[in-house]
């Protein structure tokens, strides 16, 4: 079985600071890609990263896919209010000819103004 | 652009009752769809995937069962339900690697 394991579960910061969400697993992936939560709502997706090494940037958000595509993590620079919400990192295999996602267990984060 | 509905939002139904939660996509053709289920505050996991009309792929034993009677329709259902069956129930559309996720189905099984 597949498992991808988020770290922190739970990070509560104050508005200004930086901070980082790990995502491992002892598989390698295809994709790996990034949700944010919202309570109540679906998740909605942040990026998708293929290829090992690769980063990218969205605003004050940096994420990087290992180079081995174990892992990865997602760098929040200056968090503020409207960062917090549930994140979540899921790792894309080929199943058949359908794409399959097996989810990390989510961090959820906190920014207190 | 394409949209993915849920509905009801919310379910409150005793043990024992059916169920019957619906999903459509609108603005795409045969896309992949996917059925989760989620503990509060945590990951998604996986229930069922369908890349086509009438096909269907478990991934979990369970109380529960999936059908896509058209393209663009996925329907989770079950005969009586159980008290482990509450949960947050999301419904999701694929074309190629990224999943688009519907707004999700509060389900409280009293």
């Amino acid at each position: 079985t597949q498992l991808l394991e988020q770290s922190p579960q739970f990070l509560s910061i104050q508005e200004g600071e930086n901070l980082t969400v790990y995502c491992n697993s002892s598989s390698v992936f295809s994709s790996l890609q990034w949700y944010r939560q919202e309570p109540g709502e679906g998740p909605v997706l942040l990026v998708t990263v293929v290829t090992g090494g690769e980063v990218k940037k969205l605003k004050r958000l940096t994420f990087q896919f290992g180079d081995a595509r174990k892992d990865s993590s997602l760098h929040i620079t200056a968090a503020q209010p409207g960062d917090t919400g549930l994140y979540l990192c899921a790792g894309e295999r080929h199943v058949d000819s359908s794409y399959k996602l097996i989810f990390g267990s989510g961090t959820r984060l906190l920014v207190r103004p | 652009s394409q949209t993915i509905h849920q509905w009801p939002a919310t379910l409150v139904q005793p043990v024992g009752s059916p169920l019957s939660l619906e999903c459509t996509v609108e603005g795409t053709s045969n896309p992949n769809l996917y059925w989760y289920r989620q503990a509060a505050g945590r990951g998604l996991q996986l229930l069922f995937y369908s890349v086509g009309i009438g096909q269907i792929s478990s991934e979990v034993p369970q109380n529960l069962s999936a059908s896509r009677p058209q393209d663009r329709q996925f329907i989770l259902s079950s005969k009586k339900l159980l008290l482990s069956d509450s949960g947050f129930y999301l419904c999701a559309w694929s074309s190629s690697k990224e999943q688009y996720f519907g707004p999700g189905t509060r389900l409280t099984v009293t």
